[in-house]
């Protein structure tokens, strides 16, 4: 099973800064690699799909990069609807296609 | 527009049995393949199951193999979750998810969620 390790467990951050989460696989995954958000009382939604393609009508301030084992999503400046927990996903060829187990952005 | 509703989830005690469902519209179902995503409460999302769109091919997690059966009736748009023998550990909400031509496992649209509490 690949496990999905992200860093940092709670980010805090101003309005208007950038935040910079990251996700480690424990073996490749190539590029299968999906981060979704997930606000209070919501369901997910998906942000980026093979590592860096932004999904259907997400902002261009969200985008993710890397390859392999190490992933990173940037949301370059925070607005208030950004505040939420977000989860990396691998899809690569076999399941089980786990979880990370999430990064809350918080406002500080 | 994706819309994906699921239903039958409740209180049920530990070793009994739902069926969950999801019906899905705004999209031609049997083209897609679906998922099962769960949540315990206040916990991360857990993948549990998916099949294909003609439903020849399923896979599951370790945590459900051999008492959760994945299944769907295209003709009704809708995909099943059999959740049987149930635990504790089984609580949580759960979501009926459309995958993605990309891949089976990447999911573009959720539903609200089915919530499921097993008392011990």
């Amino acid at each position: 099973e690949i496990v999905m390790t992200q860093s940092p467990a709670t980010l805090s951050v101003s309005p208007g800064e950038r935040a910079t989460l990251s996700c480690r696989a424990s073996q490749s995954v190539s590029s299968n690699l999906a981060w979704y958000q997930q606000k209070r009382g919501q369901a997910p939604r998906l942000l980026i799909y093979g590592a860096s393609t932004r999904a259907t009508d997400i902002p261009a301030r969200f985008s993710g990069s890397g390859s392999g084992t190490e992933f990173t999503l940037t949301i370059s400046s925070l607005q208030s609807e950004d505040f939420a927990v977000y989860y990396c996903q691998h899809y690569n060829n076999w399941p089980p296609w786990t979880f990370g187990q999430g990064t809350r952005v918080d406002i500080k | 527009e994706v819309q994906l509703v699921e239903s039958g989830g409740g209180l049920v005690q530990a070793g009994g049995s739902l069926r969950l469902s999801c019906v899905g519209s705004g999209f031609l179902f049997g083209g897609y393949a679906m998922n099962w995503v769960r949540q315990a409460p206040g916990k991360g999302l857990e993948w549990v199951s998916t099949i294909t769109g003609s439903g020849g091919t399923t896979h599951y997690a370790d945590s459900v193999k051999g008492r959760f059966t994945i299944s769907r009736d295209n003709s009704k748009n809708t995909a099943f979750l059999q959740v049987s023998s149930l635990r504790a550990e089984d609580t949580a909400l759960y979501y009926c998810a459309k995958a993605t031509h990309v891949s089976v496992a990447l999911v573009d649209s959720w539903g609200r969620g089915t919530l499921v509490t097993v008392s011990s």
